[in-house]
């Protein structure tokens, strides 16, 4: 089993509706989650990391974590057609690297 | 602002040859990380420097070294290549202590034919 565990898609939304990303993770001990989002043959660029039980806002993003059920999930809201793109979910481990996700793929459908 | 710098962009190896890549961090960042990227997977950990230290190693090949200077620049050295290590390599660099992930470059594309 994976480390991090995320549904490879795509997932497909139409322009303006809100995309759902989820991601579970195997390591109890982690304390700090990242979602990068990859545009194809690009790096990952970071849109939100976080740290405590809850929600996490940020423009059009919202980061939600449940340490208890190891669950970090992802909210676009007004998704773009520019949204489009591989988003991965990370974790850091003990030693503050960071483990990803095969990542899922986004698609907004104009 | 200034972001990690990658070189070369892409580079064309034949089999069994060596390949450098180079890394420059971004300014007072203290850690260096360099991953592997196949086509459709995920970022793979190859190996990570703090403060001009090896901190952690991963899946790196035995083929594969590399090291961080004083300037904190880093470079990956690949030698008898193969096809499969045909990929995206990309360094990320971060201020350890601020723990807010880190910032990838733009990446090496490696063809080896």
């Amino acid at each position: 089993q994976k480390e991090v565990e995320q549904n490879s898609g795509p997932l497909s939304v139409p322009e303006g509706a809100i995309a759902s990303l989820n991601c579970t993770y195997s390591d109890r001990g982690s304390q700090s989650f990242f979602w990068y989002r990859q545009y194809s043959g690009k790096s990952p660029e970071l849109i939100m990391f976080i740290y405590s039980n809850g929600d996490k806002e940020d423009g059009r993003f919202t980061a939600q974590l449940n340490k208890a059920s190891q669950y970090v999930s992802l909210l676009i809201r007004d998704s773009q057609p520019s949204d489009s793109a591989t988003y991965l979910c990370a974790f850091e481990d003990s030693s503050y690297k960071l483990i990803f996700g095969s990542g899922t793929r986004l698609l907004v459908r104009p | 602002a200034a972001g990690v710098i990658q070189s070369p962009r892409h580079l064309i190896k034949e089999k069994r040859e060596t390949a450098t890549l180079k890394c420059y961090p971004i300014p007072r960042h203290d850690t260096v990380y360099w991953y592997q990227q196949g086509p459709g997977q995920d970022p793979q950990f190859l190996i990570s420097f703090y403060e001009k230290m090896q901190s952690d190693k991963g899946s790196i090949p035995d083929r594969f070294s590399a090291q961080q200077f004083s300037d904190y620049h880093s470079e990956l050295n690949m030698s008898s290549l193969e096809l499969g290590d045909s990929a995206l390599y990309f360094c990320a660099s971060s201020l350890k202590v601020t723990g807010n992930g880190y910032t990838f470059g733009s990446g090496t594309r490696l063809t080896v034919v």
